[in-house]
């Protein structure tokens, strides 16, 4: 079955320091994978998104995530962290029986902190 | 702001009763979707609709029913409600099938 695991529950950074949220996904061929962050309050806005093609996305708000197929791992990263970064992020994988980019199976979230 | 609106952004009701949540999508897109976030389950798809038609149906209780009307609004209907189904009701809406989803704010029901 499809599964997304986000292993780390609660991260804390220093402002400035770099950052990276795990994230690893069992899927039987080539999954679409997104990252999604949530500010408390708001909804959830996509960072990235991963089809195909260049392992290395780039997203906004200086967000970059590594497919790699070895690992099933769709990690996010970030090489400054400003305390406007202080939310909960979630990786996502698209649903192999729905077919559209909505249709998702979330992780259960990481919640960062940043330490000013 | 996402386009995409959803009301009411929270609602308190009792057990047994039955509420509706209402989404406006983002103004041309055809597709709806709504998730449920609760804190034992966290993010789970509910259902698709597509242009007025159910899509995809995911871990949606035979309680809940959803629609989509003509004018692309969508509502969710929950009834026979259980202290459970206190949750963060997000509705989502693309374009088409293979564009980006955007979601709305939520919908944050407690059932007391």
């Amino acid at each position: 079955a499809q599964s997304v695991t986000q292993p780390d529950i609660h991260i804390t950074v220093s402002e400035g320091a770099s950052l990276e949220l795990r994230c690893n996904y069992s899927y039987g061929a080539t999954p679409y994978l997104f990252w999604y962050v949530q500010s408390p309050g708001q909804g959830l806005q996509l960072l990235l998104k991963y089809f195909s093609g260049d392992t290395l996305v780039q997203g906004i708000k200086g967000f970059e995530a590594e497919f790699k197929r070895s690992q099933s791992s769709f990690n996010l990263r970030k090489p400054s962290v400003h305390w406007s970064d202080a939310a909960e992020y979630f990786c996502a994988v698209g649903a192999r029986w729905g077919g559209s980019q909505g249709n998702l199976i979330f992780g259960k979230g990481t919640k960062l902190s940043v330490k000013p | 702001d996402s386009g995409v609106t959803q009301t009411p952004k929270h609602l308190i009701t009792a057990t047994g009763q039955r509420v509706t949540l209402r989404c406006s999508p983002r103004s041309g897109d055809l597709s709806v979707y709504w998730y449920q976030q609760s804190l034992d389950q966290g993010l789970q798809f509910l259902i698709q609709y597509y242009n007025g038609e159910e899509r995809a149906k995911g871990n949606i209780l035979e309680r809940f029913s959803a629609q989509q009307f003509p004018d692309l609004h969508s509502e969710l209907n929950l009834s026979s409600l259980e202290l459970g189904d206190s949750a963060l009701y997000f509705c989502a809406s693309s374009t088409g099938l293979n564009t980006e989803a955007f979601f709305g704010q939520g919908t944050r029901l407690t059932v007391v």
